[in-house]
């Protein structure tokens, strides 16, 4: 089993609906959750960081923790094509400043 | 502006030749780290360093030397033990914290031929 699972997509969504991604985890040990997004041929860019159980929302995007079933996921209200990039799930552990795990990423398409 | 350089942007080099990847930072991080992704893959640790003097091997070390003589600066060496050198590497660092993110350079994209 990875560490990191995410579907790589892609996720192919209408300009202006709900675009879900979903990322599994699989270190208990995990306590902090970083998504980035990575357009293509560029660097991952910081988008949302969760750290406790529920939802934290960020203008468009709300970032959902359960912590017990060890997953996390993404959700981009109103989507736009600006929004097509790779999304990458990050868990954080304790003690593992920076040295964080990646998934494999999720692909999203905003088709307009 | 603060931020991390990485130089060069593309990089080109013929097989057995050792090629050294550049990443400066002036955000006054503690920690560096160097990443590795490869086509449709995530991101894979190379080395970090917590402290100038100090660094240790990521998950996929072998064929990759570091130096952390400077704060500030935290080079890359493949070397021609390196099997599959072409990738897309990137230069991150980071405030000593679980909660502390990544910042990321540019990149240096590698081909070796």
């Amino acid at each position: 089993q990875k560490e990191v699972e995410q579907n790589s997509g892609p996720l192919s969504v209408p300009e202006g609906a709900i675009a879900s991604l979903n990322c599994t985890y699989s270190d208990r040990g995990s306590q902090s959750f970083f998504w980035y997004r990575q357009y293509s041929g560029k660097s991952p860019e910081l988008i949302m960081f969760i750290y406790s159980n529920g939802d934290k929302e960020d203008g468009r995007f709300t970032a959902q923790l359960n912590k017990a079933s060890q997953y996390v996921s993404l959700l981009i209200r109103d989507s736009q094509p600006s929004d097509s990039a790779t999304y990458l799930c990050a868990p954080s552990k304790p003690g593992n400043t920076g040295k964080l795990i990646f998934g494999q990423g999720t692909t999203l398409q905003v088709k307009p | 502006d603060g931020g991390i350089t990485q130089s060069p942007k593309y990089l080109f080099r013929k097989e057995g030749q050792n090629v050294t990847l550049s990443c400066e930072q002036n955000l006054n991080h503690d920690a560096m780290y160097w990443y590795r992704q490869d086509p449709g893959q995530g991101l894979r640790l190379i080395y970090y360093s917590q402290i100038v003097n100090d660094f240790q091997k990521g998950d996929i070390a072998e064929g990759y030397s570091v130096s952390r003589e400077k704060k500030e600066s935290f080079p890359l060496t493949v070397t021609s033990a390196q099997k599959n050198p072409t990738a897309f590497y990137l230069c991150a660092s980071s405030i000593e914290g679980e909660q502390s993110p990544l910042h990321f350079g540019n990149g240096t994209r590698l081909t070796v031929t």
